[in-house]
């Protein structure tokens, strides 16, 4: 089956601070891969996707290379502000379908000054 | 205007009470979603419509009734919720088409209270 599988949280850093969120998925073919971002009292919002093995997708000093070898779709930033802290999901479409998305469970950042 | 627009944003109800959630895109997306975010848990997709049809429900009960009028307008009438149907109610939208997929976009959601 289709599945997103993330680093728990929370997570703690110093504003400047390099971030890495760990990413695995499981899924047959080709899967399409975003994440996406969550400021407290807002929806989720896109960060970033890639659509094929090797793309490197990139947003505001944020990326994530597909890496189909391992599975991976790993979300870095080199120095992280204190605006960074949210909640982080990854998620994948399915290659068979456009109307199918399979989410992470979260990862809450908290950046301190 | 944003994308997807949720109203209301906040709703508080008692457990005999029904109203209805309301979601707008304004995106030309011909699929849209409900998801259901509670504490502590994961993201929990409710409901897919696809071209007006509805493609996936996710054994939700039946105090949850989705509509979808047209590919951009989304209800959810509730009816006789439980407590443990307080939640942020968020919805999406999407471009639903052969490859390369496209992402979601989300509204802001609805945060539930069931008094």
């Amino acid at each position: 089956g289709n599945s997103v599988t993330q680093m728990e949280g929370p997570v703690t850093l110093s504003e400047e601070a390099f971030l890495t969120i760990n990413c695995t998925y499981t899924a047959t073919g080709y899967p399409s891969l975003f994440w996406y971002v969550q400021y407290p009292g807002e929806g989720l919002q896109l960060l970033l996707k890639a659509t094929k093995a090797d793309d490197k997708g990139s947003n505001k000093g944020f990326e994530a290379t597909y890496r189909k070898e391992t599975t991976s779709f790993h979300l870095e930033k080199g120095s992280v502000q204190v605006s960074d802290s949210a909640v982080y999901f990854c998620a994948l479409t399915p290659s068979n379908t456009g109307n199918q998305f399979y989410f992470g469970t979260g990862t809450s950042l908290t950046v301190i000054p | 205007e944003t994308g997807v627009t949720q109203t209301p944003r906040h709703l508080v109800m008692g457990m005999t009470n029904k109203k209805s959630l309301k979601c707008e895109q304004h995106l030309g997306h011909n699929a849209m979603y409900w998801y259901k975010q509670s504490a502590k848990k994961p993201l929990e997709l409710m409901f897919v419509y696809s071209l007006e049809e509805r493609v996936e429900n996710n054994s939700v009960p039946s105090r949850f009734s989705p509509e979808c009028p047209n590919s951009s307008h989304l209800f959810l009438h509730l009816h006789t919720l439980q407590p443990e149907d307080s939640a942020l109610y968020l919805c999406a939208s999407s471009q639903d088409q052969v490859a390369p997929y496209q992402p979601q976009h989300f509204g802001d959601g609805t945060r539930l209270s069931i008094l």
